[in-house]
């Protein structure tokens, strides 16, 4: 198993672009997530999604949406970037949708210039 | 909705010493807390949990405690050593699917 596999790994964007983040995991897990990274601080919750068709707000959702067509999927999509955006951001999974722990992606480090 | 508080933000102790980061939650309702390890420029990895029902749990040279009256738990490492070094998160589930992180406690272990 590959596990969570983000790409890209690294993007530089100018204001105002747009990007997709892609996520994707093959452990056939429900329970996805993304989560932004600032510079030495903790994961703040974007969205979260429990299963394909169903995605919910985390903590800081504004400026990103995200879907789930399938199980193995969950993209997320910056519209108009911002350099508040900024950041590293991680994809996780988490399979039993009772206390188990995530499974996180390496990252996809994108700055807003 | 939940709210996850970590101490110290900065940790220094001298290899072989032990170090212990404490965290504290709002949701009574959370009944999940895992522990994660981040290495510099690495992804976060699970190092330990403990679940509601248990005080106590370790592995070797880590330990987790949980205090569920106080909403209080901690992380004990003992006899640190340089390879320790990293940022460390607890976290916080509720509703069962749902992970909140503290703000993370970067630990230095000098050798």
């Amino acid at each position: 198993n590959a596990g969570v596999t983000q790409t890209p790994k690294f993007r530089i964007l100018k204001i105002g672009q747009s990007m997709t983040l892609q996520c994707t995991q093959d452990m056939n897990h429900n329970y996805m997530y993304w989560y932004r990274q600032d510079p030495g601080m903790g994961l703040k919750l974007i969205y979260y999604s429990v299963g394909a068709g169903i995605t919910d707000k985390g903590e800081v959702p504004n400026g990103y949406n995200v879907s789930r067509s399938t199980t193995e999927d969950f993209p997320l999509r910056l519209e108009l970037a911002a350099p508040s955006q900024t950041s590293v951001y991680f994809c996780a999974s988490e399979g039993r949708g009772n206390n188990s722990p995530l499974h996180f992606g390496n990252g996809t480090r994108l700055t807003v210039t | 909705g939940e709210n996850v508080e970590q101490h110290p933000s900065t940790l220094s102790v001298q290899e072989g010493d032990s170090a212990v980061i404490k965290c504290t939650y709002s949701d009574s309702a959370s009944n999940y807390f895992p522990w994660y390890k981040q290495e510099l420029g690495k992804r976060p990895q699970l190092i330990i949990d403990i679940r509601s029902n248990v005080g106590e749990k370790k592995d070797q040279r880590i330990a987790v405690t949980l205090n569920k009256t106080a909403k209080h738990f901690s992380l004990h490492i003992t006899e640190t050593q340089p390879e320790d070094s990293a940022v460390y998160f607890c976290a916080a589930m509720a509703g069962g699917f749902k992970t909140i992180f503290g703000a993370g406690t970067r630990l230095f272990v000098k050798a």
